[in-house]
């Protein structure tokens, strides 16, 4: 069966340092999303991209987040300068056209120090 | 605000039992309803997508109640494996070209022999 699949796992980064975490979604599937999960806390959405640019964003992806999709695999989230309070657990998540049903990948843990 | 309510539980019952989940949400403009399951630091795993005239999994019945922005979950004859944490999620109801999920908090089940 077809999944999303994330790198790294987990990943632990300084204060105001720039990461990347990578996103392969469902082949077939032309929405993508992030979602972001502190620990104990909801399920919260950042942003959705579709056709190449942003269709949705919330108020937490703020201009320290992009989004980009550098081919045609992989679909990935910035965060520029590191902070405390972005350590969470980050879901990409994809949907086709039909439905949105979205389906999620294993998340990638960022701790922040 | 646009929210998703759920009692956090936990719902403690033994194998066997039957056991309902309800949740209410705000935005009456949502669309797409659906009950996804989570466990312990993994991410969101579809269960079921939610229709007006109510459906049917195996063990899992889902209703909706768009006049009462309500939703529900039933599960029957439950197993330990059905131990998890219910997230009862609306979408955003913003325009087609996006899909953002809203979650709520989710309803703890813990099943026990």
């Amino acid at each position: 069966e077809p999944e999303v699949t994330q790198t790294p796992s987990h990943q632990v980064t300084q204060m105001g340092q720039e990461v990347i975490l990578r996103c392969v979604p469902i082949s077939n599937h032309l929405y993508f999303y992030w979602y972001r999960q502190i620990l104990g806390q909801k399920v919260e959405f950042l942003v959705s991209f579709y056709n190449n640019e942003i269709s949705e964003k919330s108020e937490i992806f703020d201009d320290q987040f992009s989004v980009e999709r550098p081919d045609g695999s992989n679909f990935t989230l910035k965060i520029r300068s590191t902070k405390l309070e972005d350590s969470a657990m980050y879901f990409c998540a994809s949907s086709t056209p039909l439905h949105n049903e979205q389906f999620f990948g294993p998340g990638t843990r960022l701790t922040v120090l | 605000r646009k929210e998703v309510e759920q009692d956090p539980g936990p719902f403690n019952v033994p194998e066997g039992a039957t056991v309902a989940f309800n949740c209410t949400y705000s935005n009456s403009a949502s669309q797409s309803f659906f009950w996804y399951r989570q466990d312990c630091r993994k991410e969101p795993k579809l269960l079921m997508s939610v229709y007006s005239s109510g459906n049917e999994d195996g063990r899992f019945t889902a209703q909706l109640n768009r006049a009462s922005q309500y939703i529900s979950l039933l599960i029957r004859d439950s197993k330990l494996s059905d131990s998890a944490t219910y997230l009862c999620v609306v979408n955003g109801g913003y325009n087609n070209a996006g899909n953002m999920l809203t979650f709520g908090g989710g309803t703890r089940l813990m099943v026990k022999p």
